[in-house]
């Protein structure tokens, strides 16, 4: 049982390349999260589903992307990545709704220049 | 005004002693509320829920003030593994999962 897994670990991009984060997750969770943690601010909230084939807005969503296509997999995309996405990237999961625990992953730093 | 506000810290209390901070939310419809512990370049972890009758675990109480919105964290005889971050997560609903910046406690030999 891995819990929450995230790829890649680290990565570097240059300002308009895109990429795409994966989290997956082995504990048949209907909801999962995407996070970025920044100094000072905290987690906040980019996209989350609720389900698999689901995805809704969080409360940075700008120029990032999501889908669910299988429910242990979610997926985050920047199509054209800026220097302000220079961020620590966390997906989580949970049972059910935002009352219950959220497992994370180990993180994703990204850089981008 | 921030919804879920914290003192950043950093708290740098001896081995042994008390430590206690506290989360102030601003949603009054708030209905679930969490402390959660990182360790420094690590995942969020789950430390403890808070519930209204409050709750304890160990070296660790957590409290509830409905009335006057806030959550508290109390540590008796504090370990050098205490060292952390602590976050306070207030949860009205999957799309108002706030968390706040994190206390940060240093303990110190």
């Amino acid at each position: 049982n891995a819990g929450v897994t995230q790829t890649p670990k680290f990565r570097v991009l240059k300002t308009g390349q895109s990429m795409t984060l994966l989290c997956a997750q082995d504990m048949n969770h209907e909801y999962m999260y995407w996070y970025r943690q920044d100094p000072g601010m905290g987690l906040r909230l980019i996209h989350y589903s609720v389900g698999e084939g689901t995805t809704a807005k969080g409360e940075v969503p700008d120029g990032y992307n999501v889908s669910r296509l299988k429910k242990q997999n979610f997926l985050l995309g920047l199509e054209s990545a800026a220097p302000s996405q220079t961020s620590v990237y966390f997906c989580a999961s949970s049972y059910s709704q935002g009352g219950e625990t959220q497992y994370f992953g180990p993180g994703t730093r990204l850089l981008v220049l | 005004r921030k919804e879920v506000e914290q003192d950043p810290g950093p708290f740098n209390v001896p081995e042994g002693a008390t430590v206690a901070f506290n989360c102030t939310y601003s949603n009054s419809a708030s209905q679930s509320f969490f402390w959660y512990r990182q360790d420094c370049r690590k995942e969020p972890k789950l430390l403890m829920s808070v519930y209204s009758s409050g709750n304890e675990d160990g070296r660790f109480t957590a409290q509830l003030n409905r009335a006057s919105q806030y959550i508290s964290l109390l540590i008796r005889d504090s370990k050098l593994s205490d060292s952390a971050t602590y976050l306070c997560v207030v949860n009205g609903s999957a799309s108002k999962i706030i968390f706040g910046s994190g206390t940060r406690l240093s303990i110190r030999p």
